[in-house]
């Protein structure tokens, strides 16, 4: 069955970078393109942006352009999502999701990761 | 930018029928999915393509999508049904991915 499992909590302090990973297994790796979408406290989603496990090419939020690195490691068919400079805004959930269709257009998101509480403190 | 508007709230009594709004500008010439997402968990899909539906979500689920307003139908609700509701829709002049601002669902 397909699996999307995500590193554990991090607290970082603003200016800080943090780097969220999310293993993946039930499929082939390089077929599906990944996207991560946050969520802050009691608010709603905000996609960050896709990366093709394939070819590594990604596409960002231009919100996110300056500060967010999306990247894979096909050997262990796992990406990550880094975001650097934190600000004490960018506290909250951190999911990766899993493209339902194969060319990535349009498509869904049919499974997700667990999610990754990233805590922006001093 | 292009702007997706769910109503915050909707209340609905258990066997009834709770219909879920999501409006943006011609978004009849969209494809809309609809996520589920209750407390402490991660969202599931519970209807794609505007009307599809991934095989383990009950038929209760529905949805539709015209002019300018899409809608989640869910039929016979149960309380297991209260959660939060999220449209999301493919910006294909960017590339991007653009979610509604959500909608909580309460079962009275």
């Amino acid at each position: 069955q397909v699996q999307l499992v995500q590193s554990g909590a991090e607290v970082k302090k603003p200016g800080a970078s943090v780097k969220v990973s999310c293993k993946t297994s039930g499929y082939t790796f390089i077929d599906s393109y990944l996207h991560w979408v946050r969520q802050a406290p009691g608010q709603g989603l905000e996609w960050l942006g896709w990366i093709n496990p394939r070819s590594g090419g990604t596409n960002y939020a231009q919100k996110f352009q300056s500060w967010v690195t999306m990247t894979r490691d096909t050997s262990i068919t796992t990406a990550y999502m880094e975001l650097s400079g934190l600000k004490f805004n960018d506290t909250g959930m951190y999911y990766c999701a899993r493209a339902r269709k194969y060319y990535n257009s349009g498509t869904d998101f049919d499974f997700w990761g667990q999610g990754t509480l990233v805590t922006v403190s001093s | 930018s292009y702007v997706l508007t769910q109503p915050p709230s909707v209340s609905v009594a258990p066997g009834q029928t709770a219909s879920i709004t999501c409006g943006g500008n011609n978004i009849g010439g969209k494809s809309v999915h609809w996520y589920q997402q209750k407390p402490g968990q991660a969202p599931v899909l519970v209807v794609y393509d505007d009307s599809d539906r991934p095989s383990a979500i009950p038929e209760r689920f529905s949805g539709s999508n015209s002019g300018d307003t899409a809608t989640l139908t869910i039929s016979r609700v149960e309380a297991g049904d209260e959660a939060d509701y999220y449209c999301q829709v493919w910006d294909g002049y960017g590339d991007h991915w653009l979610f509604g601002g959500g909608t909580k669902l309460t079962v009275l």
